[in-house]
């Protein structure tokens, strides 16, 4: 079993969506918890950064999560064709990232 | 632009062989980590250094080795290359030694094809 869960997709939706990407984890050591962005051919950007549990909020963007039950979330609001992209959760507690696998977004005008 | 540059962006070579792929971490930053991104393994974590020495080390086959020179320049070595080596390769940098609060920039890397 992997230590970090992503369904890989693909999910597609309408522009204007709101979107939902979860990982779960099974270390209860990780405390700090990733959301990267990668587009096709490039290499992932930080997009989101949350200390333990809690909800953080940018833009359209809002990371969760739920150390209890090993869940974090991201969440999209008004999506974008721009948004279409692969979303790599990724977690530590050491420094070392731990990636789930990707799931891949298409936001269709 | 992450700021983090490697070289080259693509590189086909023969089972067996060796290469080398290069990377310069953004400017002030300490720490290189290398990672490898396949279809089937996602993208897992090599290997790190800090400040030319290594640091911290996760699933790197014994083929593989890595170094950083004293400009912070980092070199990724595979050799006896199969066809399962293919994949893209990242490299990416941060500030210190790797406190989980650091922020790790990724460059554009590497895809490697293994015919």
């Amino acid at each position: 079993q992997k230590e970090v869960e992503q369904d890989p997709g693909p999910l597609s939706v309408p522009e204007g969506a709101i979107v939902s990407l979860n990982c779960t984890y099974s270390n209860s050591a990780f405390q700090y918890f990733m959301w990267y962005r990668q587009y096709s051919r490039k290499g992932p950007e930080l997009l989101m950064y949350t200390y333990s549990s809690g909800n953080k909020e940018d833009g359209r963007f809002t990371a969760q999560v739920d150390k209890s039950s090993k869940y974090i979330s991201l969440f999209i609001r008004d999506s974008q064709p721009s948004d279409s992209a692969t979303y790599l959760c990724a977690m530590s507690n050491t420094g070392k990232l731990i990636f789930g696998q990707g799931t891949t977004l298409q936001v269709k005008p | 632009d992450s700021g983090v540059t490697q070289t080259p962006k693509h590189l086909i070579t023969a089972t067996g062989q060796r290469v080398t792929l290069r990377c310069s971490p953004r400017s002030g930053d300490l720490s290189v980590y290398w990672y490898q991104q396949s279809l089937d393994q996602g993208l897992q974590f090599l290997i790190q250094y800090y400040n030319g020495e290594e640091r911290a080390k996760g699933n790197i086959l014994e083929r593989f080795s890595a170094q950083q020179f004293p400009d912070l320049h980092s070199e990724l070595n595979l050799s006896s290359l199969e066809l399962g080596d293919s994949a893209l390769y990242f490299c990416a940098s941060s500030v210190s030694a790797g406190a989980s609060t650091d922020t790790q920039y990724f460059g554009p890397g590497t895809r490697l094809t293994v015919l």
